[in-house]
Order: C-alpha cells, then sequence, then structure tokens
C-alpha cells in the first residue's frame, strides 16, 4: 500500500523560511516524480512544484518561482520542499503526490494527508 | 497557461439522480484531463485520467467525456458517499498544471 506523510509544517512570520518533507512507502519510489500541491484554507487545489525521479529536472509554479525549492533523496525514499521569504498568500495544506505512472504524466494517483503551513505576523 | 473553469459551482440532488459535471478550457489540452473527488478533511482522490479513464478502484457509475476544450464527468446514479467537491485538471501544457475551481456537489 502506498503512503505518503508529510511532516515540518506550522507557523511562520512573513519572510521565513519552513522545510516541508514526505517520507514514501508502498512503491518503488526512485521510479516515480513526486510533486507538491496545496490547498489554502475553503480554497481550491494549487500545483506547487514537481520533481522528476532522478531528480535531475525540477518545475515551479509561477507563484513559488525563485522562492521555493524541491529535492528528493531517492536512498531515503522522502521528497523535500524548501520554502523560504514565505508570504500570507502561502498559507495551505501542502500535500505531497505521487505521479500515476514511472513516466510523468500529470496524473496524481496518490496523496499524502497534507501538512498545514500557516504564515503569519 | 491553460485556465479551467467548471460548472455549476454548486450541483444539489439527491442520492439515485444522475449529476453532470462540467469542465471548459481556455485553449485546447486534447484529451489530457483528468477528474478528482475531496470530501471534507480529505486529500483529492483522482478518480478518472485522459479524459475518459478510470482509475483503480473507482466505481463504474463515474464516467468522463470530452475532448479539446469541453469536457464532463458523469455519476450515474448518486450515493451518499458521493457528495463532495470535484476538480478537473489538465496536464496538456505545463508547466504550469492547473485545477479547476471546483464543483460541490451537495444534498437537495
Amino acid at each position: 500500500e502506498v503512503q505518503l506523510l508529510e511532516s515540518g509544517g506550522g507557523l511562520v512570520q512573513p519572510g521565513g523560511s519552513l522545510r516541508l518533507s514526505c517520507a514514501a512507502s508502498g512503491f518503488t519510489f526512485s521510479n516515480y516524480a513526486m510533486s507538491w500541491v496545496r490547498q489554502a484554507p475553503g480554497k481550491g487545489v494549487e500545483w506547487v512544484s514537481t520533481i522528476s525521479s532522478t531528480g535531475r529536472s525540477a518545475y515551479y509554479a509561477g507563484s513559488v518561482k525563485g522562492r521555493f525549492t524541491i529535492s528528493r533523496d531517492n536512498s531515503m525514499n522522502t521528497v523535500y520542499l524548501q520554502m523560504n521569504s514565505l508570504r500570507v498568500e502561502d498559507t495551505a495544506v501542502y500535500y505531497c503526490a505521487k505521479d500515476k505512472t514511472g513516466n510523468f504524466v500529470g496524473w496524481f494517483d496518490s496523496w499524502g494527508q497534507g501538512s498545514l503551513v500557516t504564515v503569519s505576523s | 497557461e491553460i485556465v479551467l473553469t467548471q460548472s455549476p459551482a454548486t450541483l444539489s440532488l439527491s442520492p439515485g439522480e444522475r449529476a453532470t459535471l462540467s469542465c471548459r478550457a481556455s485553449q485546447s489540452v486534447s484529451n489530457y484531463l483528468a477528474w478528482y473527488q475531496q470530501k471534507p478533511g480529505q486529500a483529492p482522490r483522482l478518480l478518472i485520467y485522459d479524459t475518459s479513464n478510470r482509475a483503480t478502484g473507482i466505481p463504474a457509475r463515474f464516467s468522463g467525456s470530452g475532448s479539446g476544450t469541453d469536457f464532463t464527468l458523469t455519476i450515474s446514479s448518486l450515493e451518499p458517499e458521493d457528495f463532495a467537491v470535484y476538480y478537473c485538471q489538465q496536464r496538456s501544457n505545463w508547466p504550469p498544471l492547473t485545477f479547476g475551481p471546483g464543483t460541490k456537489v451537495d444534498l437537495k
């Protein structure tokens, strides 16, 4: 059974930093692209970032480009999201999501339970 | 960036009724469209991908259709557990991957 477990969320002041982690199990992690998707309170779903299975390629939404960095450690079956220069509008539940196939297709067939990030003074 | 719009925003129906949800793209996404279901306090769940393929374990009452810019998710006969928010998502032209704003299916 696929399991994705996020951690690292919390309360941070505007301009601060936070690193989210997502520990994966139940599948061959190194074969799959991984993504972060967020959802502001009471709002819809927004794609944030994707990293290829090898970690060589990374993609970002315009709203976070230059501030967030996605990375992965295939030996630890973990994907990370380093968030810098946080803004109030980054407040959201951040989900880790697994791609449906080994060749990235952009469909998310497994999701974590989410980690709440609150940016507030 | 491809913008997805969904209609209606809210659909009020009773169990056993048919639900028809619409998703429209600002430009063609070919057949690269998916649907997700989200219940309160839960992560989204993949229902349909590539317009019409049901994801693993998804009941046959869920079906998807369309192409280009206009897509439909149909729930043939609503079960109590189907009352939720439904999002469409495209992967045709990315980054960014984009989602629609959602349609809430609630109890009439």
